[in-house]
């Protein structure tokens, strides 16, 4: 069974450019996260979806952060514009019915 | 909201010692514990759970225990490898099955020496 996968896997951008990411889940897993990992902390959720509706986006910063998903399937998170505290890692993580989720490999973003 | 404490936030050991993490927990309506592995420039592995009618669970040189009374849960690792060398998350699990969330402690830096 295929994973979670991430893409881009590396990205450097200077401040107030903007960024997307994107996530592909785990076939047939309805529920899908977003969390941000700053270095030397754990991942902090910024997004859940279950199918193509927003469950919980309270720790988004909206004037910035943006995410979708259509169809209920792929999701892109979009930073625009983006500021130097921005550079962590971004992790997808979708669920399948029960409460294990599976992590993708990250994108690594760096702001200068 | 949730709030995990994880500690240590660094542990060094010998190959074929233990080593034990452990976390607390605010929330008593938690009822989920699953502990993840992080290994450098990848996304957290699961490695073990436990859920909150279970007070130990172990598989091979991997164990938890909970103690929901008190609101903490532990990870232990015997026997240990270069291999087991890391970054470990413990996580709770708060809210239903559709629309419950996981809160992530600080992490642990777990370093076996050979």
């Amino acid at each position: 069974e295929a994973g979670v996968a991430q893409s881009p896997r590396y990205k450097i951008i200077e401040k107030r450019q903007s960024v997307a990411f994107w996530c592909n889940p785990i076939s047939g897993h309805a529920t899908l996260y977003w969390y941000q990992q700053i270095l030397g902390q754990g991942p902090k959720l910024l997004i859940q979806f279950q199918n193509n509706g927003v469950v919980d986006d309270s720790q988004l910063p909206k004037d910035r952060f943006s995410a979708e998903r259509l169809k209920g399937v792929d999701s892109t998170l979009k930073i625009q514009p983006a500021k130097l505290e921005d550079s962590a890692v971004y992790l997808c993580a979708s669920r399948p019915p029960g409460e294990t989720q599976y992590f993708g490999p990250g994108t690594r973003l760096l702001v200068l | 909201g949730e709030n995990v404490e994880q500690h240590p936030s660094t542990l060094s050991v010998q190959e074929g010692d233990s080593a034990v993490i452990k976390c607390t927990y605010s929330d008593s309506a938690s009822n989920y514990f699953p502990w993840y592995k992080q290994e450098l420039g990848k996304g957290p592995q699961l490695i073990i759970d436990i859920r909150s009618n279970v007070g130990e669970k172990k598989d091979q040189r991997i164990a938890v225990t909970l103690n929901k009374t008190a609101k903490h849960f532990s990870l232990h690792i015997t026997e240990t490898q270069p291999e087991d060398s890391a970054v470990y998350f413990c996580a709770v699990y708060a809210g239903g099955t559709s629309y419950g969330k996981l809160t992530f402690g600080q992490g642990t830096i777990l370093t076996v020496h050979p």
